[in-house]
């Protein structure tokens, strides 16, 4: 089944600890991106890869890092995650060079920092 | 003022009511699309759309790109319809601006 996967669905850490959201994607797609949903705002793009080893900073890349070694991971890095970064984060991927094509979303991960 | 604007931002229909979400963008695109968001948090991609209109089951969704203007109708509404709906502008091949979404409940 085609599907973007992401890990976990729900994470509760501690202000300063490094973790990380896997997504991997088995639809061969070049575009991968992160986003993170809060109230009132709607979705907002933190990073974007268009392809392996190429990732792009989107409109809140600050306190997050991101890699793309293979075409079909893409994980969400917090070096040392803030109580401002909790929110509900998800990762999509699409299959051209646009994203002049449907988008693929993950099932999103709920992360709470204290 | 946001860049891509939904109306209404709460909506309650009873069951086989038509439905109609707006989204209103005063940026260029190049495409729009609708998503819906079920309360488990996943998102699904519904349309994505230059000009016209694109029909899918009981869902319809029209654009006009002179006024800025699309919108999502959904005709003979069901319970399963409850969901949040979002549009969003794709301004440039990576660049998406996302509304803050209309909530449906649809009641039997």
């Amino acid at each position: 089944e085609a599907q973007v996967t992401q890990n976990p669905r729900y994470l509760i850490t501690v202000t300063g600890k490094k973790l990380t959201v896997t997504c991997s994607q088995n639809m061969n797609h070049e575009y991968m991106s992160w986003y993170r949903q809060d109230p009132g705002l709607g979705l907002r793009q933190i990073y974007y890869s268009m392809n392996v080893e190429v990732t792009d900073k989107g409109d809140v890349p600050e306190g997050y890092k991101v890699s793309r070694k293979e075409k079909r991971n893409f994980p969400l890095i917090l070096e040392s995650p803030s109580p401002n970064q909790t929110s509900l984060y998800f990762c999509a991927s699409s299959l051209e060079r646009t994203w002049n094509s449907p988008l693929h979303f993950g099932n999103g991960t709920r992360l709470t920092v204290t | 003022k946001n860049e891509v604007e939904q109306s209404p931002q709460n909506l309650t229909a009873q069951e086989g009511e038509f439905i109609t979400i707006n989204c209103s963008y005063s940026v260029g695109i190049s495409a729009l699309h609708w998503l819906q968001q079920h309360p488990g948090g996943g998102i699904v991609s519904l349309f994505m759309l230059s000009s016209g209109k694109k029909k899918h089951g009981r869902l319809i969704a029209t654009i006009n790109i002179q006024e800025k203007h699309s919108s999502l109708h959904i005709t003979a509404s069901h319970p399963r319809d409850s969901a949040v709906y979002i549009c969003a502008a794709q301004v440039r091949s990576d660049k998406l601006i996302f509304g803050t979404g209309t909530r449906l409940q649809v009641f039997p």
